[in-house]
């Protein structure tokens, strides 16, 4: 059974950067698959963050593509998240899935509430 | 890149049928065989219910169907069931390689 977990902080300051953690059991992230992070502010729709290909080809939202920086730990088969600059706007539950093939997300992670505030 | 269009609520009688649209662009819905439809009850992760436009999932039931018509997918439920009111998305692969959401749907089933 595949299971995603999400780990990091719960608070972070504006202006400073956003980290976030994925651990991946019951599948090797190398053995194939897309993987990827996707958020959901309080209250409001999901929103599509970026996703990857354990050997190179990695795509970003267009919106939040100059601060974010996804990255993966074959070693310890996890993956992580990097949003830079953080505002009250980026305030959200961050959720880390598997893509077969890219378009469609099949095993989810429960979440994790990141709150930007002082 | 814009988020899909989905209508904010739909509600429905137990046994009834309801239909989610979701609308895009040629860039997105029309351009590709790429939509895919997510169940999120309060307080969870979403649920992949559709893939594909059409395809299920093992172990989502039959009353779940999806379907495209140019710009424009859509979810039906039918024979609605307490248990089916939740948030639904839909997503859509992009021309430029990425993913869209649609701004998702409130079912409530009466």
């Amino acid at each position: 059974q595949v299971q995603l977990q999400e780990s990091g902080p719960g608070l972070v300051k504006p202006s400073e950067t956003l980290s976030l953690t994925c651990a991946v059991s019951g599948y090797s992230i190398t053995s194939g698959y897309y993987w990827g992070w996707i958020r959901q502010p309080p209250g409001k729709g999901l929103e599509w963050i970026g996703s990857f290909y354990y050997s190179g080809s990695t795509y970003y939202n267009p919106s939040l593509k100059s601060r974010v920086t996804i990255s993966v730990d074959t070693s310890k088969n996890q993956f992580s998240l990097r949003l830079s600059s953080v505002t009250a706007a980026d305030t959200a539950v961050y959720s880390c899935a598997r893509l077969p093939a890219a378009r469609y997300f099949d095993y989810w992670g429960q979440g994790t509430l990141v709150t930007v505030s002082s | 890149q814009s988020a899909l269009t989905q209508p904010a609520s739909v509600s429905g009688s137990p046994g009834q049928s309801i239909t989610i649209s979701c609308t895009g662009t040629s860039s997105d819905v029309g351009g590709y065989n790429y939509v895919s439809w997510y169940q999120q009850h309060p307080g969870k992760a979403p649920k992949l219910m559709i893939y594909d436009v059409s395809n299920r999932p093992s172990g989502v039931s039959n009353r779940f169907s999806g379907s495209k018509s140019g710009n424009t997918a859509s979810l039906t439920i039918s024979g609605l069931q307490a248990e089916d009111e939740a948030d639904y998305y839909c997503s859509s692969y992009t021309s430029s390689s990425t993913l869209v959401f649609g701004g998702g749907t409130e079912l409530t089933v009466l």
